[in-house]
């Protein structure tokens, strides 16, 4: 497995609906997870962080985390044609040092009009 | 305004030839970092290093050097001994004990 896994996409989602992102996670990866939003050619952006089982709201955004699944969600209210990017789940391993990042692949969310 | 500049944004390099990525940071920032992005996958860290003259590598540091020698810039340099060294390379940033990132904007290279 994996340390960091994110579901294949990509996800395409009409204006106005919830896109729903995922990521499952290994035992090395078990700290605290973040969420980046990367548009096309551009660099990764820091969106969410969560430390800490059950949800965090931010605007549109809310993250999930459920350490006893090694499961970790973002979900993205109202979409937006401009949330169109690619969304990276990122978890830091346990007993490392901080910032030592582990990134999933990558999932390319489009919303269309 | 605070950030971190990558130089240059593009390069390109002949294979055999060796080639410095800048990066500086003006966020007061101990701790850095140089990840890699292939197209289609997420990023790979090459080096780290969380305070002057000290770093350590990565999953990824074969054939990639860095050095700290300021708290505000973390080089990286390309050698000729990567096998495959066309990517996107980005230098991020973070504060103490968070491993919330800042990033650049990214140099992408080509080897001809």
């Amino acid at each position: 497995q994996k340390e960091v896994e994110q579901n294949s996409g990509p996800l395409s989602v009409p204006e106005g609906a919830i896109a729903s992102l995922n990521c499952t996670y290994s035992d090395r990866v078990s700290q605290s997870f973040f969420w980046y939003r990367q548009y096309s050619g551009k660099s990764p952006e820091l969106i969410m962080s969560i430390y800490s089982n059950g949800d965090k709201e931010d605007g549109r955004f809310t993250a999930q985390l459920n350490k006893a699944s090694q499961y970790v969600s973002l979900l993205i209210r109202d979409s937006q044609p401009s949330d169109s990017a690619t969304y990276l789940c990122a978890g830091v391993a346990g007993g490392t040092s901080y910032g030592k990042l582990t990134f999933g692949q990558g999932t390319i969310l489009t919303v269309h009009p | 305004d605070g950030g971190i500049t990558q130089s240059p944004k593009y390069l390109f390099r002949k294979e055999g030839q060796n080639v410095t990525l800048s990066c500086e940071q003006n966020l007061n920032h101990d701790a850095m970092y140089w990840y890699r992005q292939d197209p289609g996958q997420g990023l790979r860290l090459i080096y780290y290093s969380q305070i002057v003259n000290d770093f350590q590598k990565g999953d990824i540091a074969e054939g990639y050097s860095v050095s700290r020698e300021k708290k505000e810039s973390f080089p990286l340099t390309v050698t000729s001994a990567q096998k495959n060294p066309t990517a996107f390379y980005l230098c991020a940033s973070s504060i103490r004990e968070s491993g919330e990132l800042f990033f650049g904007e990214g140099s992408r290279l080509t080897v001809l």
